[in-house]
């Protein structure tokens, strides 16, 4: 069956530093992948997409990249900033089918002054 | 412009008792998405609306839950029979949809529902 796996569920960073976090797939050919953010309360906000024909996407503070060959993506937050705590989600989705869109567990990530 | 509401924010009832959760989506989004978040998971995906065709509802967990979306905008998620189980946050999503585009979901504060 399809799955992802998020790398771990809480990460604690020290400000300043670069964060990074990990989703790994498998059993799934996904078209793209996006990472979105979600604070406690509240529903996940759209951060980057990034298609599976692309290895490097940037905006900002924020880079992923994307290996269809490993099946993973990875999430990094350079200059890490405590406002940048939140839990991080990937998802991944196909072109074909827009309701086949699976979401990570997530990565709690915690940014310590 | 606005985004995705839902309402009620909180919601308490009764094991047994029937629930609807309503999802008001962006104006001029066509796909609509109810997912389903337990405590520290991720996004159980439930259900899925495109414009006019039939809805996806292969990730309802069993025949008390439904859902319909009238004129194509609101959504009411309804659960009848509320267990204990079904206490979790759910969350709507909405987004231009349409297939071979890259489809970004905006989604709703969510309502969080406790089963007594």
């Amino acid at each position: 069956s399809q799955k992802i796996e998020q790398n771990s569920e809480a990460l604690n960073i020290q400000e300043g530093k670069t964060a990074t976090l990990t989703c790994n797939y498998t059993n799934y050919s996904p078209a793209y992948l996006q990472w979105y953010r979600q604070d406690p309360g509240r529903g996940p906000v759209f951060l980057l997409l990034i298609r599976e024909n692309e290895k490097e996407k940037r905006k900002e503070r924020l880079k992923v990249t994307f290996d269809t060959t490993l099946k993973q993506s990875l999430f990094h937050i350079t200059a890490s900033q405590p406002a940048d705590s939140a839990t991080y989600l990937c998802a991944l989705a196909s072109y074909s089918s827009a309701s086949k869109i699976i979401f990570g567990s997530g990565t709690r990530l915690s940014i310590r002054p | 412009g606005a985004g995705v509401s839902q309402s009620p924010s909180n919601k308490v009832t009764e094991k047994g008792k029937d629930v609807e959760l309503r999802c008001d989506p962006i104006s001029g989004h066509t796909a609509l998405y109810w997912y389903r978040q337990s405590l520290g998971q991720g996004l159980e995906f439930l259900i899925y609306f495109q414009g006019n065709s039939a809805p996806d509802k292969s990730g309802l967990p069993s025949d008390r839950f439904s859902a319909e979306r009238t004129g194509g905008s609101v959504s009411t998620l309804t659960i009848q029979r509320t267990q204990q189980e079904d206490s979790a946050v759910y969350l709507c999503a909405s987004s231009l949809g349409g297939r071979g585009r890259t489809d970004t979901q905006y989604f709703g504060p969510g309502t969080r529902l406790t089963v007594l």
